[in-house]
């Protein structure tokens, strides 16, 4: 039980355009969905908080804009990274939290790397 | 808001050694506490987590400690192995599990 799914795997995209990536709790409602990004040996970074039909909580030094993120079902979780730029490159993993009654783990997607043109 | 600093950065031990990591967290609202350990391009793998009501946990070969007035837990691994090699997370999260930071990694290598 608790797998998190993340589509694509791997995409390389051209400068200024968008991609979306998606994240399925596959056997669990997931209330609460976190969006990271990982550099090469770095930690996780939160980027942002969403939970189900409610407006995503983005850390400080994230741009809303640039990265949207809806979480419009109870498995189911896309973040669109806006007009890429080669900056953007970099591992992005989301992970899913239960619903109630959770006792607060998170299950990991296997990330999405995005390499920009 | 958190802020949660992990040691060492880069840990190498004998196989069959212990490998000790120790984290520590500024707010203390936070009261849940897992550990991660994720391979080269793989996704974190919870590996063992504690809360604020217990101050040590053990699984097999793996431990945690918490410290909740100082503030800062430890995960142990006694009797360590080559696959035991990864960079390993210690995280720290509230209740509600809306806020969840993480350490900034301990690369830990076991040396056959």
């Amino acid at each position: 039980g608790a797998v998190v799914s993340q589509h694509p795997s791997w995409v390389i995209c051209k400068s200024g355009t968008s991609v979306k990536i998606e994240c399925r709790s596959l056997d669990f409602q997931a209330t609460t969905m976190f969006w990271y990004r990982q550099f090469p040996k770095q930690s996780l970074m939160l980027m942002a908080t969403s939970n189900e039909g409610s407006k995503a909580t983005y850390e400080q030094g994230v741009e809303k804009d640039k990265f949207l993120i809806n979480h419009a079902s109870l498995t189911l979780s896309t973040l669109t990274v806006t007009s890429a730029h080669p900056e953007d490159s970099s591992f992005y993993i989301c992970s899913a939290r239960g619903g109630a009654g959770a006792r607060g783990e998170q299950f990991f997607g296997p990330g999405t790397r995005l390499t920009v043109l | 808001g958190e802020n949660v600093e992990q040691h060492p950065s880069t840990l190498s031990v004998q196989e069959g050694d212990s490998a000790v990591i120790k984290c520590t967290y500024s707010d203390s609202a936070s009261n849940y506490f897992p550990w991660y350990k994720q391979e080269l391009g793989k996704r974190p793998q919870l590996i063992i987590d504690i809360r604020s009501n217990v101050g040590e946990k053990k699984d097999q070969r793996i431990a945690v400690t918490l410290n909740k007035t100082a503030k800062h837990f430890s995960l142990h691994i006694t009797e360590t192995q080559p696959e035991d090699s990864a960079v390993y997370f210690c995280a720290a999260s509230t209740h509600t599990g809306n806020q969840f930071y993480f350490g900034t990694g301990t690369s830990l290598t076991v040396i056959p």
